[in-house]
């Protein structure tokens, strides 16, 4: 089944700095990449999703790129605010099961 | 309002009690989904159900069940709770997994302690 690893645990940055999250997958034929936030107390709430066939997208201050060869993606936040304090999660869709497995979460706290 | 309503919220209980926790969508989603968080572990599917009276197991089912009588309405049960099933729970929902590749719409979570 898919397998997918995310970096950092935690991250800190101060207000108006850019952040980065990456993400590894193991399965080849995976084409579905969310990455969802989660506030506290709160389910997950997609934020940005890329598919297989896009090497990148944005949405205002959020992109997400994506690189199948080295079977990896990252999300990109710039001018950080305070309310981007929460955990971000990646995950892939396995085609076998179409079913999403995730990514570990990072803690992203962003200092004022 | 588009929204997946999990109850309980919040439920203390203990060892062997029989418990369930429902779900209840309102948006005609043929795919739902049960996963628990685990800190450092991220969300693991439980059990998903493609439709009504279709069921299947995930990563983690031991010692769930699942039931999909009503196309809106995806309950979780405990049937014997133990305290490594404390946890953090989502309920999901989203269109028919496909080409479409819908996301998946989640519940504000049930924390389960078994003591």
């Amino acid at each position: 089944g898919e397998n997918v690893e995310q970096h950092p645990s935690t991250l800190s940055v101060q207000e108006g700095d850019s952040a980065v999250i990456k993400c590894t997958y193991s399965d080849s034929a995976s084409n579905y990449f969310p990455w969802y936030k989660q506030e506290l107390g709160k389910g997950p709430q997609l934020i940005i999703d890329i598919r297989s066939n896009v090497g990148e997208k944005k949405d205002q201050r959020i992109a997400v790129t994506l690189n199948k060869t080295a079977k990896h993606f990252s999300l990109h936040i710039t001018e950080t605010q305070p309310e981007d304090s929460a955990v971000y999660f990646c995950a892939a869709r396995d085609t076998g099961r179409r079913a999403l497995t995730f990514g570990s979460g990072t803690r992203l706290q962003v200092q004022p | 309002e588009a929204q997946v309503t999990q109850n309980p919220r919040y439920l203390i209980t203990v060892t062997g009690k029989k418990l369930t926790v429902t779900c209840s969508q309102n948006m005609n989603h043929e795919y739902m989904s049960w996963y628990r968080q685990d800190p450092g572990l991220g969300l693991r599917q439980i059990y998903y159900s493609m439709n009504v009276e279709v069921t299947d197991k995930g990563d983690v089912p031991e010692g769930y069940k699942v039931s999909r009588k009503e196309k809106r309405n995806f309950p979780l049960i405990l049937e014997s709770p133990s305290p490594n099933q404390t946890s953090l729970y989502f309920c999901a929902s989203s269109p028919l997994p496909g080409s479409s590749n819908q996301p998946q719409h989640f519940g504000d979570g049930t924390r389960l302690s078994i003591l």
